[in-house]
This record gives structure tokens, sequence and C-alpha cells, in this order.
């Protein structure tokens, strides 16, 4: 089955940047998403379609993508985005998949 | 105000079943795709079953392909999961969410957790 490879956590301190990848081989056919979910919280959309923020969404969240790997950058790190970050995609093979990375524990020092 | 709220979780044992239920307002609910998506303690998120907007396409995860089914109402702006045939592994947090093509899942409800123990 498809699988979305992110790393298990990132550290960045207050104020700087934070960047989160995504891997997966059909990433280059089919867009990415992102979300970020604090602890006992449901997850909240913050990009769409590899690139697009939501409406609410602070103008510090952005996305990006190459190849078979997207981005999730987050710049001016404040205390209230430490939480974990998943990205989710589909397969591309023709059988439908939606699929979610393991994701990534984001935590501000 | 956008809203989705699930209902239905709770103890079960294995081999069990159980329906959730997911009731939606504050938007046109007919128009929107509707997502199971769950979370086991500790873990991350695991898509589980899609439907259109007209229930015309459902979708699967392989994990729960024959034992659950997705189902809707629209005129009762309802989003449905029977479990059927239940293990210990689908112990999880459910939540449902909407989407339009190439939006996203957005918004979420809060979750229903299912606990499938003896």
């Amino acid at each position: 089955s498809y699988e979305l490879t992110q790393p298990p956590s990132v550290s960045v301190s207050p104020g700087q940047t934070a960047r989160i990848t995504c891997s997966g081989d059909a990433l280059p056919k089919q867009y990415a998403y992102w979300y970020q979910q604090k602890p006992g919280q449901a997850p909240v959309l913050v990009i769409y379609k590899d690139s697009e923020r939501p409406s609410g969404i602070p103008e510090r969240f952005s996305g990006s993508s190459s190849g078979t790997t997207v981005t999730l950058t987050i710049s001016g790190v404040q205390a209230e985005d430490e939480a974990d970050y998943y990205c989710q995609s589909a397969d591309s093979s023709g059988t439908y998949e939606e699929v979610f990375g393991g994701g990534t524990k984001l935590t501000v020092l | 105000e956008v809203q989705l709220v699930e209902s239905g979780g709770g103890l079960v044992k294995p081999g069990g079943s159980l329906r959730l239920s997911c009731a939606a307002s504050g938007f046109t609910f007919s128009s929107y795709s509707m997502n199971w998506v769950r979370q086991a303690p500790g873990k991350g998120l695991e898509w589980v079953s899609s439907i259109s907007s007209s229930s015309s396409y459902i979708y699967y995860a392989d994990s729960v392909k024959g034992r659950f089914t997705i189902s809707r109402d629209n005129a009762k702006n309802s989003l449905y999961l029977q479990m059927n045939s239940l293990r210990a592994e689908d112990t999880a947090v459910y939540y449902c969410a909407s989407s339009r093509q190439n939006s996203g899942y957005a918004p979420w409800g809060q979750g229903t957790l299912v606990t499938v123990s003896s």
C-alpha cells in the first residue's frame, strides 16, 4: 500500500523557521494537504492543494512541492504552533486510497 | 457555524458491532463528500472510508473493507459508519470530516471513542 514518510520530530526555537517534509512516490501527481493537531483536539487543515492556505490560517504557514517531496514551512514559529502535523495525499495507481503520513511532532524550544 | 458532531462510540466486545453517526449543521451537507478517519491511542491518523455527496462513490481502507459500511442520509444531514466484526485493533477515536474536491478535510468533528475489548 501507498506510504507517506515524515520525520518523527522537528524542534525549533521561537521566531525561527520550521520545515516539515513529507515524501511519497505519487506526490508529483497528487495534491498534498497538511493538518495541525494539538493534544486532545481534532485535526485542523492548515494547507490544501500543496500550497493554498485556508481562511483563518496565519500567513506564517506555507506549503511547497518539489518532485516526490512536499514541505510545510512555519515562519516565525510561535509557542502556540507546538503540535503534531500530518500530511495527507492519495495514491495514483488507480486504486482509491487516501493516506496520512505518520505525523511530525513540532517542539518549540 | 459549521459543525460536525459524532456519536455512537463506546465499549464493545471483539466480534461485536457498533454504528457511529455524524450530525452536520451550518453548511449544505448534500454538496460535500464525507469521510471517516480514526486515530488509535497515541498513534497517527488513519483514513477509514469516504462517500461522495450523492453516495455514488464509496471507498474503504483495506483494513476495514468487508467489515465496515459507510452511508449517509442527506435529508437528515447525517453520516453513518456501521462497524461489524470488530477487532481490538479497531480501538480508536473516530472522526468524521467533510471535504470537496482538492480542498482537504475541513472541518472535523470532535471524535467519538470506540474501544474493542473483552
